[in-house]
């Protein structure tokens, strides 16, 4: 069965302590692996997409990197405006659907 | 619009009425998305539309649910006999195509089922 395993549930972090979001996936014929930011009382914004094992994507103090069994979100010297859950999904699978995790609660104390 | 919209933002209803939900997705964006999120799940998908038509409708949980997409634009969910187990948050997204899955969400629609 396709499915999508984040970890940890939740993570509290001092600001500037960097860290990193853990998200293993069991997708077969994964066609990309995605990561999303979602605040409170909204939807998911779309942070990044991996297509390939050993690719790495920056944005701001975001990194996700994509190995063949799980993806990394990097968070370098995070900010209390970094605090949001964040979701990962892969695409692909017997449904060609995004199968999410169930997120990861980031909170960033100043 | 700039973005995905839905209406209402929150819905409270009676166990047995119908509701029903709506998505204006961006526009040019031919495939459409619907979710469900509830507290402490992952967002579970229900359906998705490429233009009018709706090729997987595996994710819809009982026939109290439906969908129509009408034009390649505006979407509705409807769930008939609400049930208080359909309480959640349903989400609207939409990508340029169905194999593009850059998809954009709309803020969703809190439905209370009493």
């Amino acid at each position: 069965e396709d499915q999508v395993t984040q970890s940890p549930e939740a993570l509290r972090l001092q600001e500037g302590e960097s860290s990193s979001l853990n998200c293993s996936y069991t997708v077969s014929g994964l066609r990309g692996l995605f990561w999303y930011r979602q605040d409170p009382g909204k939807g998911p914004e779309f942070l990044f997409t991996l297509y390939s094992a050993g690719e790495e994507k920056e944005k701001e103090r975001l990194k996700a990197t994509l190995t063949k069994k799980e993806s990394f979100l990097h968070i370098t010297a995070p900010k209390p405006e970094d605090s949001a859950t964040y979701l990962c999904a892969g695409w692909g699978g017997a449904t060609n659907k995004l199968i999410f995790g169930t997120g990861t609660l980031l909170a960033v104390q100043p | 619009g700039a973005g995905v919209s839905q209406s209402p933002s929150n819905k409270v209803t009676e166990k047995g009425k119908d509701v029903e939900l709506r998505c204006d997705p961006i526009s040019g964006h031919t495939a459409l998305y619907w979710y469900r999120q509830s507290l402490g799940q992952g967002l579970e998908f229900l359906i998705y539309f490429q233009g009018n038509s709706a090729p997987d409708k595996s994710g819809l949980p009982s026939d109290r649910f439906s969908a129509e997409r009408t034009g390649g634009s505006v979407s509705t969910l409807t769930i008939q006999r609400t049930q208080q187990e359909d309480s959640a948050v349903y989400l609207c997204a939409s990508s340029r195509q169905v194999d593009d899955n850059e998809q954009f969400f709309g803020p969703g629609t809190r439905l209370t089922v009493l």
